[in-house]
């Protein structure tokens, strides 16, 4: 069984501060990892992917993905309140994407 | 570019009922996935369709079956409706032709069973 667990949250930041959210997974062999943001009663978007290890930045967001530890990050920095949403980490194994519970981000003015 | 669309958006069942659900995926993407999202067990896959055939299927009964047109647009069906399959239905279409997780959801259809 193929798992990806994130902390369910709720983290909370103040504006201006960096969140950093979580994400492990349990198959060796996926290759691509996601981050999708879910605004509450919205459906999910595509907000980063990385393949590779190391870091993939995109304007105020920064994904990190260390294979040998199988721990994916998302960096928010500059966070504003338009960012609280609940992240879900995905990821895609033999032809199937896995998604984690996601994690709820608040960012208090 | 109209983004994915689901019809319809709420709907009501009783216990036993069937339901179809429609998925109208963007312009020019040919692979249409299923989710089942519920707060207990999140996003969780259900079968996904590109060129009118099922590629990929997920952990989940007989009761849930799908199909894919020539047009690309697909749908699913709900048989034998039990409580536990309330829940958002989302569909998702990409441009890729193969496996990735650069998926675009629709906003989803919310089913009730009573």
């Amino acid at each position: 069984q193929k798992e990806v667990e994130q902390n369910s949250g709720p983290l909370s930041v103040p504006e201006g501060a960096i969140a950093s959210l979580n994400c492990t997974y349990s198959d060796r062999g996926s290759q691509s990892f996601f981050w999708y943001r879910q605004y509450s009663g919205k459906s999910p978007e595509l907000i980063m992917f990385i393949y590779s290890n190391g870091d993939k930045e995109d304007g105020r967001f920064t994904a990190q993905l260390n294979k040998a530890s199988q721990y994916v990050s998302l960096l928010i920095r500059d966070s504003q309140p338009s960012d609280s949403a609940t992240y879900l980490c995905a990821v895609l194994g033999y032809s199937t994407l896995t998604f984690g519970k996601g994690t709820m981000l608040l960012v208090s003015p | 570019k109209a983004g994915v669309t689901q019809t319809p958006r709420y709907l009501i069942k009783t216990r036993g009922q069937q339901v179809t659900l429609s998925c109208s995926p963007i312009s020019g993407h040919r692979s249409v996935s299923w989710y089942q999202q519920t707060p207990g067990q999140g996003l969780q896959f259900l079968f996904e369709y590109f060129s009118e055939t099922q590629r990929n299927k997920g952990n989940f009964p007989g009761r849930f079956s799908g199909r894919q047109f020539s047009n690309s647009r697909s749908e699913m069906n709900v048989s034998t409706l039990e409580l536990g399959d309330s829940a958002l239905y989302l569909c998702a279409s990409t441009s890729r032709t193969g496996d990735t997780g650069e998926l675009f959801f629709g906003e989803g259809s919310r089913l009730t069973v009573l």
